[in-house]
């Protein structure tokens, strides 16, 4: 069975500089999804950032970067210039088939981010 | 853009009571989820729904829990008789190719 896990229950960084959350996961799949989603407290889930498997080169989005290792199961989230709007809460979700055909996601435990002032 | 919608935003309940979430998904979509979230805890997967059918679900989507698309463009996710584990942020997805959008969520409130 595919998991996700996030090491890091909760980060800290000062606004304007950079940190990056953890994640791993665990799938025999070889294609497949990776996402980073932030929940805010209104607790929406807002779409940070994916990577489709099958790509190496890692996605970018604005202040937001992955360092997707693929043959470690990793799935890194950087954020740069960090802003107090980012605080959050921060999913790492893996979207893949199982044998069945059926996909959906598998989320870690979440990382809460606060920014510092 | 078209977007996930869920109503209502805040549901509260009693006990014992039956509740029904209701969802829109986006229109060209055909994969449906519901998604719960305890409070302070992860998203955990209820079920999938395809082709007007339950594809797949998980061992929470016990007998108290049903779904259904009554109409071609909602999508429902009702619970029986409410229970007080069962409070929690309740997320509807639809999904057409490989990601999915997420809902705003409805939070349910059992007393």
């Amino acid at each position: 069975a595919q998991t996700v896990t996030q090491s890091q229950p909760e980060m800290s960084v000062q606004e304007a500089e950079t940190v990056t959350l953890s994640c791993t996961y665990d799938t025999s799949e070889s294609d497949y999804y990776l996402f980073w989603y932030k929940q805010p407290p209104s607790r929406q889930m807002i779409l940070v950032i994916r990577q489709e498997a099958y790509k190496q080169q890692n996605a970018t989005e604005n202040r937001f970067s992955v360092n997707f290792q693929k043959a470690a199961k990793s799935f890194s989230l950087k954020i740069s210039d960090s802003q107090l709007g980012d605080a959050a809460m921060y999913f790492c979700a893996y979207l893949g088939g199982d044998t069945s055909g059926t996909y959906k996601y598998i989320f870690g435990t979440g990382t809460r981010l606060k920014v510092l002032a | 853009e078209p977007e996930v919608t869920q109503t209502p935003s805040h549901q509260v309940t009693q006990m014992g009571q039956e509740v029904i979430l209701r969802c829109v998904p986006i229109s060209n979509h055909l994969y449906f989820y519901w998604y719960r979230q305890i409070l302070g805890q992860k998203v955990e997967f209820l079920v999938s729904f395809y082709n007007n059918e339950i594809s797949e679900k998980s061992e929470i989507f016990d007998d108290q829990f049903s779904v259904e698309r009554p109409d071609g463009s909602n999508f429902t996710l009702k619970i029986r008789s409410t229970k007080l584990e069962d409070s929690a942020m309740y997320f509807c997805a639809s999904r057409k190719l490989d990601e999915q959008f997420f809902g705003p969520g409805t939070r349910l409130t059992v007393l």
